[in-house]
């Protein structure tokens, strides 16, 4: 089946440096995408969420960017700071629905 | 106050047995589901309810029941735990035209 994917497991970056986590997306379909972020211990948190008909979308320190064309996802992060120590998922879905498809996360580590 | 609530947050069984993890919601939300995560953080989605309809039954085995007493509320039930069981379990809610899920903080099941 279709599936939504990361390319980097597992990412270190220096305190105060901008983060880039990218996805990977197969089904030309989805029509909207969330990024979440999961602390240890805790659920998946919202971040930021794009819909198809956006390129670019802007949030408190996060940037998320959608490519249609190859059907690519980013989250950027400016001047990342211990606590965005994290793992972050994308997940997608169609028509707008409630079956969400999560991508298999990427391990965010902050280095001081 | 906590938005969507599960518990217990930790249960360790024997194989054979069975269990139940519940879950409330106080945000008012129609649709619930049931996630899980396993060993390497992959997120799948097992059931969703709206209104206390089921509409979301992925591939999962028949000893997992869910339960919707009402919109608020959404249980799942574990018959005859095997090993494999051996995962974190989210429960989630949404709201339709607000797609995005807030998740519970997880009840991690270990089955010996």
């Amino acid at each position: 089946g279709e599936s939504v994917g990361l390319h980097l497991p597992t990412l270190s970056v220096q305190e105060g440096d901008n983060s880039i986590i990218n996805c990977a997306y197969s089904n030309s379909a989805s029509d909207y995408f969330i990024w979440y972020k999961q602390e240890s211990g805790k659920g998946p948190q919202f971040i930021i969420d794009i819909r198809s008909n956006m390129d670019k979308r802007q949030g408190q320190r996060v940037t998320v960017l959608l490519n249609k064309t190859v059907k690519h996802l980013s989250l950027q992060i400016a001047a990342t700071q211990p606590g965005d120590s994290a793992v972050y998922f994308c997940a997608e879905t169609r028509n707008y629905g409630q079956n969400f498809v999560f991508g298999p996360g990427t391990r965010l580590s902050v280095l001081p | 106050d906590t938005a969507v609530s599960q518990t217990p947050k930790y249960l360790v069984t024997q194989m054979g047995n069975d269990k139940s993890i519940k879950c409330e919601q106080n945000l008012g939300h129609d649709t619930m589901y049931w996630y899980k995560q396993d060993s390497k953080k992959f997120l799948k989605i097992m059931f969703s309810y709206n209104n206390k309809e089921l509409i979301i039954n992925e591939t999962v085995p028949n000893r997992f029941s869910p339960k919707s007493p009402d919109k608020a509320h959404l249980n799942l039930h574990i018959n005859s735990l095997e090993l494999g069981d051996s995962a974190v379990y989210f429960c989630a809610s949404s709201s339709q035209g607000i797609e995005k899920l807030f998740f519970g903080s997880g009840t991690q099941l270990s089955v010996l």
